[in-house]
């Protein structure tokens, strides 16, 4: 098993549609936890870290369920400019080292 | 956010010659730095972690020997890649963040593209 797994999609959606991504991860004690975007050959981007209580920035709200062990992102309302993969990662240590999913293909179209 | 850049942004070599990538923190100081590799359609993989002035630690797998890391000051690493290869061909792509702990946000560099013929 992965120690973080993601669909890779890709999900097709309509401009304005909420589309909804989630991630698992393996290891219980998993510490941190964060959403990246990642355009076409290009380096990830942060896209919001992930804590317990959820956070919302904007359109994009993420929550972490550690009795399930994943997290998930929540797009509202999507713009053609969302089209991207999100990449989840988690960081076990406490010291940085993210361990990334493969991403999630996100396609928006007018 | 802070800047990170990478140098060469692409490069393609000869199978058996070494390649140097040169991961810069422009304007803040990166007091631990990360390399990591990215095959088409795959995840990034981290390679190893550079404290300034102390020797890279490495992931399982990856060969110390063949991905020479050098973090010699505060806003400079570079990772080479000893008589590359074909399967060596990667996007390589380094970050910075200003301290070890997870509150450190680490930026990361627009990276590198390998080519090795």
């Amino acid at each position: 098993r992965k120690e973080v797994e993601q669909d890779p999609g890709p999900f097709n959606v309509p401009e304005g549609a909420t589309v909804a991504f989630n991630c698992t991860y393996s290891n219980s004690a998993s510490q941190s936890f964060f959403w990246y975007r990642q355009d076409c050959r290009k380096e990830p981007k942060l896209l919001m870290s992930v804590y317990s209580s959820g956070n919302e920035d904007g359109r994009f709200t993420a929550q972490l369920n550690r009795a399930s062990q994943y997290i998930s992102l929540l797009i509202r309302d999507s713009k053609l400019s969302d089209s991207a993969t999100y990449l989840c990662a988690v960081d076990y240590t406490g010291f940085q080292k993210l361990v990334f999913g493969t991403g999630t293909r996100l396609l928006v179209s007018p | 956010g802070a800047v990170v850049s990478q140098h060469p942004s692409w490069v393609i070599c000869k199978s058996g010659t070494s390649v140097k990538i040169e991961c810069r923190s422009l304007d803040f100081q990166a007091t631990t730095m990360f390399w990591y590799r990215q095959f088409p359609k795959q995840s990034l993989m981290l390679m190893a972690t550079s404290n300034e002035g102390s020797k890279a630690t490495y992931e399982q797998g990856v060969e110390k020997d063949k991905f020479l890391i050098n973090h010699a000051s505060l806003t400079l690493s570079t990772l080479t890649v000893t008589s590359a290869h074909p399967e060596d061909s990667s996007f390589y792509i380094c970050s910075a963040a200003s301290g070890g702990s997870s509150y450190n946000e680490q930026f990361f560099g627009p990276g590198t593209r390998l080519t090795v013929l």
